[in-house]
C-alpha cells in the first residue's frame, strides 16, 4: 500500500517569497492533517481536513498560510509571504477517520533565508 | 486539552527491554493513548494505540493502569535501529492532539 506522498522534499526561498507544498494521502483516508515541525520540537497541527472540508484551522496563521483539499484527496499548503520563522519541516498525515492512527509523509523541509 | 509529560531522554543497550512512561493526569473518559516513533528526516510513525489495560502488537506493548493517568510503552529487546524520538499522545488526531517534545531514546551497542 502506498504511503503519504509529499513534495518537494526540500525548498529554500528568500523571505517574503511564496512557496507551496503538495500532499497525496493514503487512498481512502478521509482525514488529512498538515503539521509544522520546528527543529527540536514536536509537530504542531496547522490544519485538519475531513474529506474536503476544514475541521479545524485554529493554529494556522491565516495572514500568510492557506491550505486547500481539492475533491477530498490531494492537498496543498501555501505560505505567502514567508518569514524567517517559517523555516521548518511541513508534515502531511492522513487517517482513515478522525481519532484513528495517523500516517505521516516524509515531510517537506523549508528553509527561509 | 490533555497534556502529557515524558522523560526528555533515555539511554539503553542493545537487547534490553525499554520502558518509557508518560503521564497524562487530565485524560478524558473517551481519550485514547497513542505512541509514535520518529527517526531523523522522517515523519512520525504510528507504533501502538490503547484505551485501557494492555495492548500488544508485533513491535511493542502498551500498559495502561486502571486510573489511566499514565501509560508505559514497552519495547522488548531494543536494537540500534530503535534509536529515535518517541511521542506519547492523548486523543489522537485533530486540534486536541498535542505532540510534546517526546523522549529521545539512544540505544548503545
Amino acid at each position: 500500500e502506498a504511503g503519504v506522498a509529499q513534495s518537494p522534499r526540500y525548498k529554500i526561498i528568500e523571505k517574503r517569497q511564496s512557496v507551496a507544498f503538495w500532499c497525496n494521502p493514503i487512498s481512502g483516508h478521509a482525514t488529512l492533517y498538515w503539521y509544522q515541525q520546528i527543529l527540536g520540537q514536536g509537530p504542531k497541527l496547522l490544519i485538519q481536513f475531513q474529506n474536503n472540508g476544514v475541521v479545524d484551522d485554529s493554529q494556522l496563521p491565516k495572514d500568510r498560510f492557506s491550505a486547500e483539499r481539492l475533491k477530498g484527496v490531494d492537498s496543498t499548503l501555501k505560505i505567502q509571504p514567508a518569514k524567517l520563522e517559517d523555516s521548518a519541516v511541513y508534515l502531511c498525515a492522513s487517517s482513515l477517520v478522525d481519532r484513528a492512527a495517523m500516517f505521516f509523509g516524509e515531510g517537506s523541509r523549508l528553509t527561509v533565508l | 486539552l490533555a497534556k502529557t509529560t515524558q522523560p526528555i531522554s533515555m539511554d539503553s543497550y542493545e537487547g534490553q527491554e525499554v520502558n518509557i512512561t508518560c503521564s497524562h493526569n487530565n485524560i478524558a473518559t473517551n481519550d485514547y493513548i497513542t505512541w509514535y516513533q520518529q527517526f531523523p528526516s522522517q515523519g512520525p510513525r504510528f507504533i501502538i494505540q490503547g484505551y485501557k489495560t494492555k495492548v500488544t502488537n508485533e513491535v511493542a506493548s502498551l500498559f495502561i493502569p486502571a486510573d489511566r493517568k499514565s501509560s508505559t510503552l514497552s519495547l522488548p529487546r531494543v536494537s540500534l535501529s530503535d534509536t529515535a524520538v518517541y511521542y506519547c499522545l492523548v486523543d489522537p488526531g485533530g486540534f486536541k492532539t498535542i505532540f510534546g517534545a517526546g523522549t529521545r531514546l539512544f540505544v548503545k551497542a
